[in-house]
């Protein structure tokens, strides 16, 4: 079946840390693939999106992910986390064929981050 | 408007009764849909609407749930004879003709509490 996973539900790190993260998919052929951020009673914020070609993506707030086919994963990454980063990341994707359009969100991870 | 706008930003209804949730996507945007975000249930897909077509109504999770769009532009989201499991965050999203590669851009939400 088809499905997208984020394996931490919460994670903690200190301000000025390195933070990773995971997001692995199950489809047939590569989806589209994309990070959100949703801070608290907000809306979603696109962070990132990976249709093809470079398998590292740049987004806004000095985010990355990169995309592993061999593992199907697509990793979001920021090399030193600031307090204001402290919200909710979901991992979504679009089947890149076929008639549905429709986002396919993870679990989420809850960021908090530690003065 | 410059982004997508949902009304109202709370609603508070008493078990039973009917409510709508209102969708004012981006000038231009041809699809929209709508999301369900609760705890424990993480964000679910409703609804979608393409254009004319006719939308893709495989997420709605009961005959209690209906959606319209009007003029291929605004949305109401309609529950009737509301219960407390309907309580969560209505999310709204749309995207332009060329679909997924511009991304999906989200509402605010809808607070919907049922006691």
């Amino acid at each position: 079946a088809q499905s997208v996973t984020q394996p931490d539900i919460h994670i903690t790190v200190s301000e000025g840390a390195s933070l990773e993260l995971r997001c692995n998919y199950s489809y047939g052929a590569t989806p589209y693939l994309f990070w959100y951020v949703q801070s608290p009673g907000q809306g979603l914020q696109l962070l990132l999106k990976y249709f093809s070609g470079d398998t590292l993506v740049q987004g806004i707030k000095g985010f990355e992910a990169e995309f592993k086919r061999s593992q199907s994963s697509f990793n979001l990454r920021k090399p030193s986390v600031h307090w204001s980063d402290a919200a909710e990341y979901f991992c979504a994707v679009v089947p890149s064929s076929g008639s549905a359009r429709q986002l396919t969100f993870g679990s989420g991870t809850q960021l908090t981050v530690l003065p | 408007g410059a982004g997508v706008s949902q009304s109202p930003s709370n609603k508070v209804t008493e078990k039973g009764k009917d409510v709508e949730l209102r969708c004012d996507p981006i000038s231009g945007h041809t699809a929209l849909y709508w999301y369900r975000q609760s705890l424990g249930q993480g964000l679910e897909f409703l609804i979608y609407f393409q254009g004319n077509s006719a939308p893709d109504k495989s997420g709605l999770p009961s005959d209690r749930f209906s959606a319209e769009r009007t003029g291929g532009s605004v949305s109401t989201l309609t529950i009737q004879r509301t219960q407390q499991e309907d309580s969560a965050v209505y999310l709204c999203a749309s995207s332009p003709p060329s679909g997924a590669g511009d991304g999906y851009t989200f509402g605010s939400g809808t607070r919907l509490t049922v006691v």
